[in-house]
């Protein structure tokens, strides 16, 4: 069974930079049939899409976040890795790690992990 | 971006009730469509992928349909467990965008 847990800081200050990591069991981040991305939902609010990972290096952003967002695959450790820099209390929200499945180009996501709220206050 | 507008936003049903949310696409999306529900507090969980194919382990109970720009999800006899939110979520381009969610309630 495929499970994914995040971890990092739940308080991050204004202008500071949040990291997070997920890690993976019962699957190995150096498949090539995945990518690892991160999902993020604001309190009461849909899901927004961060971007994604592939162990070969290859990265994918949403560009509302493009010059703030960088993830990273560590296949030594099994994890993939978030980092936003620069944030505001528009980043307080709850961060989803999800495995990416791609078959004839369409992709989805499982599993998720559980989520961990960060919230950015001074 | 390819926008994702789902309706109604919110919908009342009761146990047994067959209930269809829809989900419109800003340009065709071919069938890059999949479908999740959310519980209070929970993760997403996939339902369907490629507008139509169900996940495994999900009930029959549940089914998509559509392609190019108008999507449907179908529940055919609501149980109590499928009170939740749903998310239509494209991947025809990146950013991969999602539909900002049908709130799902017991009447």
């Amino acid at each position: 069974q495929v499970q994914l847990q995040e971890s990092g800081p739940g308080l991050v200050k204004p202008s500071q930079t949040l990291s997070l990591t997920c890690t993976v069991s019962g699957d190995s981040v150096n498949t090539g049939s995945y990518y690892w991305t991160w999902i993020r939902q604001p309190a009461g609010k849909g899901l927004e899409w961060i971007g994604r990972g592939h162990f070969s290096g290859s990265t994918n952003y949403n560009p509302s976040l493009n010059s703030r967002v960088s993830i990273s695959v560590d296949t030594s450790k099994n994890q993939f890795s978030l980092r936003l820099t620069s944030v505001t209390a528009a980043d307080t929200a709850v961060y989803y790690c999800a495995r990416s499945f791609r078959v004839r180009g369409v992709n989805w996501f499982d599993p998720w992990g559980q989520g961990i709220l960060v919230t950015v206050s001074s | 971006d390819i926008q994702m507008a789902q309706s109604p936003s919110s919908l009342s049903a009761s146990v047994g009730d067959r209930v269809t949310i829809t989900c419109r696409a800003s340009q065709s999306i071919s069938n890059f469509l999949s479908w999740y529900q959310q519980k209070p507090g929970k993760a997403p969980q996939v339902l369907i992928y490629a507008a139509s194919t169900l996940q495994s382990g999900v009930p029959s109970r549940f089914r998509g349909s559509g392609a190019g720009t108008d999507f449907t999800l179908t529940i055919s006899s609501l149980q109590p467990e499928d009170f939740a939110t749903y998310y239509c979520q494209q991947s025809y381009s990146t950013p991969i965008t999602f539909g900002q969610g049908t709130r799902l309630e017991i009447k």
